[in-house]
């Protein structure tokens, strides 16, 4: 069974703070999609990382890609409270199902 | 559509009856995907449909649990003898296909069913 395992599972922090989360499996893929979700709202799309080491730059979002594509983090710079939500990893298995993790819930305190 | 619409946004219904959620993708959308997710939750896949088909019905709880997508568009979700633990918010959405850099899945803003 192909897991995706996120941490940690909640985070508060204060406004201005540095913080990452992790997306972590023992599977390989090919590629891998962080979305956020905020409160009463369905999951939105920040990015695809398809390259083993790849990084992408969102503003203040850094995501990477491990190089042997079994995990992905996000880095947040200077965190604002805007960045409020349900940070979700998912990735694409072999029957072309998304499976997801459960989230890291991220608070930011102003 | 301009983007994934549920109904009813809200239902409350008692125990043992039958309940119909419907999901109206975006109208380029060739994948729907059905979703319950529980607060503070990634979303728990149920099915998916490409078009009319259905190839994985793998997540389904049980047999009271069915979906339909017949015309290739709208999408129902149906919960035969409602139990209290079926209680949860149930999302739809959808990709433009199934494939890898084209599956960037958008949301509904689900159904929430309460189970009296």
């Amino acid at each position: 069974t192909q897991l995706l395992e996120q941490s940690p599972q909640f985070l508060s922090i204060q406004e201005g703070e540095n913080l990452t989360v992790y997306c972590n499996s023992s599977s390989v893929f090919s590629s891998l999609q962080w979305y956020r979700q905020e409160p009463g709202e369905g999951p939105v799309l920040l990015v695809t990382v398809v390259t083993g080491g790849e990084v992408k730059k969102l503003k203040r979002l850094t995501f990477q890609f491990g190089d042997a594509r079994k995990d992905s983090s996000l880095h947040i710079t200077a965190a604002q409270p805007g960045d409020t939500g349900l940070y979700l990893c998912a990735a694409m298995d072999s029957n072309y199902q998304l499976i997801w993790g459960a989230g890291t819930k991220l608070i930011i305190k102003p | 559509g301009a983007g994934v619409s549920q109904s009813p946004r809200y239902k409350v219904t008692k125990r043992g009856q039958d309940v119909t959620l419907r999901c109206d993708p975006i109208s380029s959308h060739a994948t729907l995907y059905w979703y319950q997710q529980a607060l503070g939750q990634g979303p728990e896949f149920l099915t998916y449909f490409n078009y009319e088909a259905q190839p994985d019905k793998s997540g389904l709880p049980s047999d009271r649990f069915s979906a339909e997508r017949p015309e290739g568009s709208i999408s129902t979700l149906t919960i035969q003898r409602t139990e209290q633990r079926d209680s949860a918010m149930y999302r739809c959405a959808s990709s433009l296909t199934w494939r890898e850099g084209s599956n960037e899945q958008f949301f509904g803003p689900g159904t929430r069913l309460t189970v009296l």
